[in-house]
């Protein structure tokens, strides 16, 4: 059973660009997390899907960014008009359910650098 | 905002054990106990989980006090590669919670 695969694990994007990141959780997992590692900086919570449902995006910036999970296919962090501080690692982790008993597992994440 | 609390920073010497605390004073019923750990910009990787009793896996052992307002994380025999940051989360049981990590606590394991 593969792990939570994220891809591309390295992403440049020039400023201005367009960045998508892609999480292809575990099999038999519907819930997908994103979160956000600044350098030297902790994980921070961006947003909770089930597929095709948005359940929780308390920790989205309000412009720019958006997430997806279809039915088919992977989740989408899609950051539009990226800037510097748009630099960091962002990982997904992925769970069977949603609910506190169950351990979520994560990616190796994508390193997104903004030049 | 996290619920824990947890030193900054810990030192350890190879083959002794680690054992790491958390406080989470504020802990509700229905609440469990997670711990992951960051090796070095790595995705966090899953240790253990409860929510009254103790555990143990292969990895560690997971002590939670009687009135469950802290629990500290046990690796028996530590390894230069159990060098990392350390989380303790806690997580309701219900539908729709994510993990919320706060600081943690740096391991450092020195031989």
């Amino acid at each position: 059973n593969a792990g939570v695969m994220q891809n591309p694990r390295h992403l440049v994007r020039r400023r201005g660009q367009e960045a998508r990141l892609r999480c292809s959780p575990m099999k038999g997992h519907s819930h997908v997390y994103w979160y956000r590692q600044l350098p030297e900086e902790g994980l921070k919570f961006m947003v909770y899907l089930q597929k095709e449902n948005i359940i929780d995006e308390s920790g989205m910036p309000k412009e720019r960014f958006s997430a997806e999970f279809p039915k088919e296919g992977p989740s989408i962090l899609r950051i539009q008009q990226v800037v510097r501080g748009d630099s960091a690692a962002y990982f997904c982790a992925s769970s069977p359910q949603g609910q506190g008993n169950t351990e979520a597992f994560f990616g190796q994440g994508t390193r997104l650098t903004v030049v | 905002d996290a619920k824990t609390t947890q030193p900054t920073s810990m030192d350890c010497a190879e083959g002794r054990a680690a054992n790491l605390p958390c406080n989470h004073s504020t802990i509700s019923g229905n609440e469990y106990v997670y711990w992951y750990r960051q090796i070095h910009s790595q995705g966090p990787q899953y240790i253990i989980h409860g929510l009254k009793n103790n555990e143990t896996n292969e990895m560690a052992s997971l002590i939670i006090t009687e009135d469950r307002k802290s629990s500290t994380l046990i690796l028996p025999h530590a390894t230069l590669r159990d060098t990392a940051v350390y989380y303790c989360i806690v997580r309701a049981n219900q539908a729709g919670t994510a993990l919320i990590f706060g600081k943690g606590t740096t391991l450092s394991v020195s031989s």
